[in-house]
């Protein structure tokens, strides 16, 4: 399996554009998560889906971000209108939650917001 | 409300030990995990130890559980350069997608 295909790895935009970023989890792992890495907050853990399903967005920072899983193979992110504090790193990993629960994470994608 | 704590810096010498240390507040945890982020990629699971061990050993990586005193070490034996990375300290309980990460600390290893 080649893990969890993130793109883009990097995306440069300016405020109030829309920002995609994609995800491939790993096929046969039936949960899929997107997080945010900054220097100042960590990791933050912004949606949670279960077999497709959203199961806990509460960590979505406001009504401009939302994220959808259409099928098994694939989930987007999706930040409209964009502005320079949502630059981070954003991760999706995914996992079986089975057994020890064991998270595989993407290359994450880098976005900068000027 | 659950948290898991680590200090931000260690240094340490090539072909030293290194013990890298996460307090956590949570008894029930079920799993702990170390996890490595190496620059400009995600994190990769180290290895973890289910609660009712002590310890865990894996060629170089000995992990160590303090229940009693919510204490999880990681020690890294003959430190190479390659280890210079982020090593998360995370928990979380089983049957739930609930992860709970400590803030990393980053290990730079000096030839």
């Amino acid at each position: 399996d080649a893990g969890v295909i993130q793109s883009p790895r990097h995306e440069v935009t300016e405020m109030g554009q829309e920002v995609t970023l994609r995800c491939k989890p790993i096929s046969g792992h039936n949960s899929l998560f997107w997080y945010r890495q900054t220097m100042m907050r960590g990791l933050e853990l912004l949606i949670y889906f279960n077999n497709n399903v959203p199961i806990d967005d509460s960590g979505m920072p406001e009504d401009r971000f939302s994220a959808k899983m259409p099928n098994a193979s694939f989930s987007t992110l999706k930040i409209q209108p964009s502005e320079p504090r949502d630059s981070a790193v954003y991760f999706c990993a995914s996992s079986d939650v089975s057994g020890a629960n064991v998270l595989t994470f993407g290359a994450g994608s880098r976005l900068t917001v000027l | 409300g659950e948290d898991v704590e680590q200090s931000l810096f260690l240094s340490v010498r090539e072909g030293d030990s290194s013990v890298i240390n996460c307090t956590y507040t949570d008894s029930s945890s079920t799993y702990l995990y170390w996890y490595k982020q190496e620059p400009g990629a995600g994190l990769q699971l180290l290895t973890y130890i289910f609660s009712n061990m002590d310890m865990k050993q894996d060629q170089r990586l000995t992990v160590l559980l303090n229940k009693k005193d919510k204490h999880l070490s990681l020690r890294i034996a003959d430190t190479q350069t390659g280890d210079s990375a982020i090593y998360f300290c995370a928990e979380s309980h089983t049957g739930t997608y609930k992860y709970i990460f400590g803030t990393g600390t980053r290990l730079k290893v000096l030839a």
